[in-house]
């Protein structure tokens, strides 16, 4: 079965620093990988997804992931935090439940806080 | 824009109770899913459909069943809510056989006391 690890349950950077959130995978076929964003008390929010075509993907607010197969690494990057970056982010994996659908495989997440 | 709509956002139950938590989409998705969503645990899948009566166990089924009558309404039952229970829950849909991207409510919590 396929898996997400998230490295750092927690990350704090100051506004204007680089946010780099650490996720890998394992799968044994090229995947489908998902960042979302969940703010407090909200469901989740679709950044960015990378479905096999360009391995750099530009998503909202910012946020940029590189897709690098041979560190099975998916990171999410902003160049300069902002304080309404303060979130949590989840990684993601489709994984082929069936022949009918895809579930998506979550990492633990990651707490982003930001301060001025 | 797809819309996820979870019945309540906030509930409080007691013990032993039988409880319902209803799940509506209106953008013809075939799959949808519920996850269970916990400090330190991330989002664990506990039974998703991908069509009308049909279903299968995720992760963590234990303790929980599902009904799905109609396309769009997907509901999560706790037969007997008990204490450990207590959480977010949060419902999904997706497209048949798309890339697997989800589109999700904005999660029911759920207090059982």
């Amino acid at each position: 079965a396929q898996s997400v690890t998230q490295l750092g349950s927690h990350v704090s950077v100051s506004e204007g620093a680089l946010v780099l959130l650490r996720c890998n995978y394992s799968s044994s076929v090229p995947p489908y990988l998902f960042w979302y964003v969940q703010y407090p008390n909200q469901g989740l929010q679709l950044l960015l997804k990378y479905t096999s075509a360009a391995t750099l993907v530009k998503g909202i607010n910012g946020f940029e992931a590189e897709f690098k197969k041979s560190e099975t690494s998916f990171h999410l990057t902003k160049p300069s935090a902002h304080m309404s970056d303060a979130a949590e982010y989840f990684c993601a994996v489709s994984e082929l439940a069936n022949q009918a659908g895809t579930a998506l495989i979550f990492g633990k997440g990651t707490t982003l806080s930001v301060s001025s | 824009d797809v819309k996820v709509t979870q019945s309540s956002r906030y509930l409080v139950k007691r013990t032993g109770e039988k409880v319902f938590l209803e799940c509506v989409q209106d953008m013809d998705h075939e799959n949808m899913f519920w996850y269970r969503q916990d400090p330190g645990l991330g989002l664990r899948l506990i039974y998703f459909s991908y069509d009308v009566k049909m279903k299968e166990k995720g992760d963590i089924p234990e303790g929980y069943s599902v009904s799905r009558e109609k396309k769009e309404r997907f509901s999560l039952i706790l037969e007997s809510a008990s204490t450990n229970q207590t959480s977010m829950y949060l419902c999904a849909s997706s497209p048949y056989m798309g890339t697997g991207e989800a589109f999700f409510g904005q999660g029911t919590r759920l207090t059982v006391v």
